[in-house]
């Protein structure tokens, strides 16, 4: 079966720097993509990796290594307004998206 | 005027009422669906619509019948529904269907409990 790997809640100080991690298992690979829900609000778009390597964008990045099935997120400079869920999901080869369950980061002062 | 658009935002209902969720894109996309998120569970996509046709329908229930009228409106109407059908029901667009970076923009949602 298809699936997607993240952990379930991670804390983190304000200031500070994050990474979460995502393993996924899916019959093929179309591009994974990173998502930040806060509560009782839609998913919005982070980021998009389909070759491998590591995309920045200002203070958040996302990795993505093919042949180990992983991605990360990191999160630099954290504020409070971090705090939310994020959401890594990846395309298969009928172009579905698979979705982990998220994982939802407290930002701490 | 915001991207994704539904109503209502919440909905309560018993199990023998009959009820539509409505959803409204102004991007100009092309594709279409409807997901189920439950506490802790991942997105589980419903259905899919590109350019009004229907092209996915993940083994839901037939107590929830889509229909896409044009390429700005969604439906998703319910009826018979059971209390574990109680969720947020997100709806999204995308600029085309079938393609790698197309990336997904969402809706508010209807938080949807069922009696």
């Amino acid at each position: 079966g298809q699936n997607i790997d993240q952990p379930t809640e991670m804390t983190a100080t304000e200031g500070a720097i994050v990474q979460i991690n995502c393993t996924y298992q899916t019959s093929g690979f179309n591009g994974l993509f990173w998502y930040q829900q806060h509560a009782g609000e839609a998913p919005t778009f982070l980021s998009y990796n389909v070759l491998d390597g590591l995309e920045e964008k200002g203070r958040f990045s996302s990795f993505l290594s093919r042949s180990k099935g992983y991605s990360y997120l990191l999160l630099k400079e954290l504020q409070m307004k971090d705090s939310a869920s994020y959401l890594c999901a990846v395309r298969d080869s009928n172009y579905q998206l698979i979705w982990g369950a998220g994982t939802k980061l407290i930002i701490k002062p | 005027e915001t991207g994704v658009t539904q109503t209502p935002r919440h909905l309560v209902m018993g199990m023998t009422n009959k009820k539509s969720l409505k959803c409204e894109q102004h991007l100009g996309h092309n594709a279409m669906y409807w997901y189920k998120q439950s506490a802790k569970k991942p997105l589980e996509l419903m259905f899919v619509y590109s350019l009004e046709e229907r092209v996915e329908n993940n083994s839901v229930p037939s107590r929830f019948s889509p229909e896409c009228p044009n390429s700005s409106h969604l439906f998703l109407h319910l009826h018979t529904l059971q209390p574990e059908d109680s969720a947020l029901y997100l709806c999204a667009s995308s600029q085309e269907w079938g393609t790698g970076g197309n990336e997904q923009f969402f809706g508010p949602g209807t938080r949807l409990t069922v009696l």
